[in-house]
C-alpha cells in the first residue's frame, strides 16, 4: 500500500522568511497530488493539487509545489511566509487507475510563524 | 494504537436504501468530522462535532445526518442515499477545534450509490 511520509512535524520561522514542506510517497505508478492546509479552528481546505502536465503548480496564498517524479517528491513552497500561514499543512496521494478515490494523507505538518 | 477507525471501507447502495457509517476514535478526542472527497474537488466538510452532544453542519450537509453518539464515535447517515452521494468519506478528529491541533484522518470509507 502506499503511504505519505511528511518529514518536518514543527516548523518554526520568521515572518518574511521562506518556507518548504517536504512530502515524499511511496508509489510507483502514476498519482495525483494535494496540499491541504487546517488553519487555527477551521476545517481542511485544499491549496493546490497536481494531476498532470506542469510538474510546478501554483495554489492559493502564494503558495507553489513541484512534483519531481524520480524523486517521489512533492514539496510544498512559499517565497515569504505571513503570520496568517500559521496552520498545520497535510500532503496526500491518489493512485489514478486504481480501483477506488481514496486519499492516502501525511501525516501533517505544524507550521508556526512568528510576527 | 487504532487511532480513527471507520466501517465499512467501501459499500454499494441503491439508490433510495439508507445506510450508517460509523466512525470511533480512541485518542479522548474531543472534535470530530466527516469529509467527502470527489475527484478534483478535494475534501469538503459534511458535517462537524466541536465536543460530545454538539453538532453543526459544514460545506455540503444537504442529504446526511450524523448523530455524536458518544465522545469516541461519530455517524454519518444517508438516508436515502443518491448517486450524488457516491464518494469516498473519511472521518477525523482533533483534540479541540479552537487552537492549532493535529487532525488524524480513518482510512476512508469508499461508497457508490447506483
Amino acid at each position: 500500500a502506499q503511504s505519505v511520509s511528511q518529514h518536518n512535524h514543527h516548523v518554526i520561522l520568521s515572518e518574511a522568511a521562506s518556507l518548504e514542506l517536504g512530502c515524499n510517497y511511496s508509489y510507483g505508478g502514476t498519482v495525483n497530488l494535494f496540499w491541504y492546509v487546517q488553519y487555527p479552528g477551521q476545517h481542511l481546505q485544499l491549496l493546490l493539487k497536481y494531476f498532470s502536465g506542469d510538474p510546478l503548480v501554483k495554489g492559493i496564498k502564494g503558495f507553489e509545489a513541484e512534483f519531481i517524479k524520480s524523486k517521489f517528491s512533492f514539496n510544498l513552497r512559499k517565497p515569504s511566509v505571513q503570520w496568517s500561514d500559521t496552520a498545520e499543512y497535510f500532503c496526500a496521494v491518489k493512485i489514478t487507475g486504481a480501483a477506488g478515490n481514496k486519499l492516502t494523507f501525511g501525516g501533517g505538518t505544524r507550521v508556526l510563524v512568528k510576527p | 494504537n487504532a487511532g480513527v477507525t471507520q466501517t465499512p471501507k467501501f459499500q454499494v447502495l441503491k439508490t433510495g436504501q439508507s445506510m450508517t457509517l460509523q466512525c470511533a476514535q480512541d485518542m479522548n478526542h474531543n472534535s470530530m468530522y466527516w469529509y467527502r472527497q470527489d475527484p478534483g474537488m478535494g475534501l469538503r466538510l459534511i458535517y462537524y462535532s466541536a465536543s460530545e452532544g454538539t453538532t453543526d453542519k459544514g460545506e455540503v450537509p444537504n442529504g446526511y445526518n450524523v448523530s455524536r453518539l458518544n465522545k469516541r464515535e461519530f455517524s454519518l447517515r444517508l438516508e436515502s442515499a443518491a448517486p450524488s452521494q457516491t464518494s469516498v468519506y473519511f472521518c477525523a478528529s482533533s483534540a479541540r477545534t479552537v487552537t492549532n491541533e493535529k487532525l488524524f484522518f480513518g482510512s476512508g470509507t469508499q461508497l457508490s450509490v447506483l
